[in-house]
């Protein structure tokens, strides 16, 4: 049983538009929410993260937006580039537990020129 | 920067044999995670260890163990593989610090069982 749920599977945008990935999660207990990018042949690399005490986040072009009481969170990027095509994975963590991650499906962007 | 190394990329294997794949991290970190990663589901975590000697199952332990004899390498042994465990295999590691860090990953091991 999947907690932490992205139910677009890719999501296409012209470059310089606003990218938004969305997910969901279950579990209240989550109390740290991060997003990893990772390309094809590459590991996942941290990109953003956000705790529960706060509602946004932002870092250059990547904001990330959490709605509590929703349990729902989501990326925005803006201006998409080219380069930030990749699979972007939502993960959830709660606190003292060893840093453990439950990651969501994940979500392939395609940026076209 | 952290690097995390995983020794193969691409590993092919049969059913039945005993596979290990490792992971070293050179940033000192105390804890390690294995996940494997399938389409539609993500990572899900195998196994992990906060410290030597230590270890913890994950969501799917099932037909897998793993072995952290030093801090700094972790292996997970596939103790008879099987065809449903051809998987993208990721390492992480991350310190235990009081404020959340995020995980570092290894490059993965696709391994193919046939």
């Amino acid at each position: 049983d999947q907690q932490v749920k992205q139910n677009s599977p890719s999501l296409s945008v012209q470059e310089g538009r606003i990218s938004i990935l969305n997910c969901d999660y279950t579990n209240s207990m989550f109390d740290y929410f991060l997003w990893y990018k990772k390309y094809p042949a590459e590991g996942p690399t941290f990109l953003i993260s956000i705790s529960s005490i706060k509602d946004k986040n932002e870092d250059g072009r990547f904001t990330v937006f959490l709605n509590k009481s929703a349990k729902h969170l989501s990326l925005h990027i803006v201006p998409s580039q080219p380069g930030d095509s990749a699979v972007y994975f939502c993960a959830a963590s709660i606190t003292d537990s060893w840093g453990k991650l439950q990651f969501g499906a994940g979500t392939q962007v395609v940026v076209t020129p | 920067d952290v690097k995390v190394t995983q020794s193969s990329r691409y590993l092919v294997k049969r059913t039945g044999e005993k596979v290990f794949l490792e992971c070293v991290q050179d940033m000192d970190h105390e804890n390690m995670f294995w996940y494997r990663q399938d389409p539609g589901l993500g990572l899900r975590l195998i196994y992990f260890s906060y410290d030597v000697k230590m270890k913890e199952k994950g969501d799917i332990p099932e037909g897998y163990s793993v072995s952290r004899e030093k801090k700094e390498r972790f292996s997970l042994i596939l103790e008879s593989a099987s065809t449903n465990q051809t998987s993208m295999y990721l390492c992480a590691s991350s310190p235990r610090i009081l404020l959340y860090q995020p995980q570092h990953f290894g490059d993965g091991t696709r391994l193919s069982i046939l």
